[in-house]
């Protein structure tokens, strides 16, 4: 069941440059998106989100892009700062009588000083 | 900030084993849950509990999990009989409603190892 899939399991970019981070998802109910970020020995941490009503929604230096007809999403972070190397997950939800967060498996993010 | 907060952080135990896992969710939040993440792979929803009761449940939450609120602080993961497969970190997680994009905010987490 993979209902939410991040098919780049680690990306590496370059301080100060853009890192875009992609996810896609398969079940057409989802009308929630989240990003969260994990250090190692954390619990994720909620960055970003978005409703599917949107296309956009910008916090900062986070900005998560929605293709409702291409089930993809995107997080861009410009710029990229050394703090913001770790574990991205993408998360979604069906918003109605269903709490629970479907999530990718995700992808780790390297920024090189 | 407020946080969530699990004990143990690491448990060992052996097969066959129960073991509880213990988690005190943010004060004002209602919503309660539990997920793991079993080594390399993605995170996995096991249970929500609202209202003293469980809302929601994952076909991974058998007969062998459950989960209790003692008393108004402390939500508990209970294991009981424990395999190798259960193996994994567990985290809990709070949010303050059931609604909407409904972030959830997420403990260090408890990593269980069966042995």
């Amino acid at each position: 069941d993979q209902q939410v899939k991040q098919n780049s399991p680690s990306l590496s970019v370059q301080e100060g440059r853009i890192s875009i981070l992609n996810c896609d998802y398969t079940n057409s109910m989802f009308d929630y998106f989240l990003w969260y970020k994990k250090y190692p020995a954390e619990g994720p941490t909620f960055l970003i989100s978005i409703s599917s009503i949107k296309d956009k929604n910008e916090d900062g230096r986070f900005t998560v892009f929605l293709n409702k007809s291409a089930k993809h999403l995107s997080l861009h972070i410009v710029p990229s700062q050394p703090g913001d190397s770790a574990v991205y997950f993408c998360a979604a939800r069906v918003s109605f009588g269903n709490e629970k967060l479907t999530f990718g498996t995700g992808t780790r993010l390297t920024i090189i000083p | 900030e407020p946080e969530v907060t699990q004990t143990p952080s690491h448990q060992v135990t052996q097969m066959g084993q129960e073991v509880i896992l213990r988690c005190v969710p943010i004060s004002n939040h209602l919503y309660f849950y539990w997920y793991r993440q079993i080594l390399g792979q993605k995170v996995e929803f096991l249970v929500s509990f609202y209202n003293n009761e469980i809302s929601e449940k994952s076909e991974i939450f058998d007969d062998q999990f459950s989960v209790e609120r003692p008393d108004g602080s402390n939500f508990t993961l209970k294991i009981r009989s424990t395999k190798l497969e259960d193996s994994a970190m567990y985290f809990c997680a709070s949010s303050e409603t059931g609604v909407g994009a409904n972030v959830l905010t997420f403990g260090a987490g408890s990593r269980l190892t069966v042995l």
